[in-house]
C-alpha cells in the first residue's frame, strides 16, 4: 500500500482479554516502530525492529506487552490480560533507513479497555 | 521519560500572528526532527536538523538548531488556520529510538 496500515482502527475489549494489533509498513521499509500516545501527549516509544530483529524493547511497559515481526514486514503488538490503563492510541511507524530516518506513521489503533 | 522539553504547551494566536515553539535538551543532540499532528490525525514529518546552527525554511516555517545542538525552534510567520495542530520535536536517543517531546498545541483564531 501507499502508507502504513494499521488494524483494527478501533478495538474495545474487556479487562483481562488479550488483544493483537497489526501493522503493515510501507513496502521496503527496514525499520518498524511501535508507539503509544495518550490524549494530549507525545508518542511514547515502545519498541522497534530492523527487518525481523527486535532492536530495542525497553519501552514496553511490562511483560504483558510483546511484539513480533517474523518475516521483516508485518508486525503484531500483543497485549495480554488487558487492563484499563492500557487504553490508548497505539501507533505504528516505519522508516526506510532506520537510523536518523524520517518516520511515516499509520492512522493508529484506538484501544479501549472496559 | 522524555528527554526533550517543549514550550509552550499551548499557544493561541490570531490568524496572521507569528508563532514559535521551543525544544530544549540537557544533552547534546545528534539530530532533531519536527513533526506536525493535526487534530484527529497522526504525526507527519516536517524536517530533520543535523548541523550545529542549522537553519532551514519551508515556506512560512523556519527551523533552527542551536549552536550547541541542545535546543531547537520552529517559527511560523503569519499563521493561517491550516497551521492548527500539535507540533512535536523528537530526538534520537540510544541508537535509533526516537523520543518525542510533549508537543505544543497551536490554535489559530480566524
Amino acid at each position: 500500500g501507499a502508507g502504513v496500515s494499521q488494524s483494527p482502527r478501533y478495538k474495545v475489549t474487556k479487562r483481562g482479554q488479550d488483544v493483537a494489533l497489526r501493522c503493515d509498513p510501507i513496502s521496503g521499509h527496514v525499520s518498524l516502530y511501535w508507539y503509544r500516545q495518550a490524549l494530549g501527549q507525545g508518542p511514547e516509544f515502545l519498541t522497534y525492529f530492523n527487518y525481523e530483529a527486535q532492536q530495542d524493547k525497553s519501552g514496553l511497559p511490562n511483560d504483558r506487552f510483546s511484539a513480533e515481526r517474523p518475516e521483516g514486514s508485518i508486525s503484531t503488538l500483543t497485549i495480554q490480560r488487558t487492563e484499563q490503563r492500557d487504553s490508548a492510541m497505539y501507533r505504528c511507524a516505519s522508516s526506510l533507513l532506520g537510523r536518523t530516518g524520517e518516520l511515516f506513521f499509520g492512522e493508529g489503533s484506538r484501544l479501549t479497555v472496559l | 521519560g522524555q528527554q526533550v522539553m517543549q514550550i509552550p504547551q499551548y499557544q493561541h494566536v490570531q490568524e496572521g500572528e507569528d508563532f514559535t515553539t521551543y525544544c530544549n535538551s540537557s544533552t547534546t543532540l545528534s539530530n532533531i526532527q519536527w513533526y506536525k499532528q493535526r487534530p484527529g490525525g497522526h504525526p507527519v514529518f516536517l524536517i530533520q536538523l543535523v548541523k550545529s546552527g542549522e537553519v532551514k525554511k519551508q515556506k512560512r516555517l523556519t527551523f533552527q538548531f542551536g549552536e550547541a545542538k541542545k535546543n531547537s525552534s520552529l517559527h511560523i510567520t503569519a499563521t493561517q488556520t491550516t497551521d492548527v495542530g500539535t507540533y512535536f520535536c523528537a530526538e534520537e536517543t540510544s541508537g535509533s529510538r526516537l523520543t518525542f517531546g510533549e508537543g505544543t498545541q497551536l490554535t489559530v483564531n480566524p
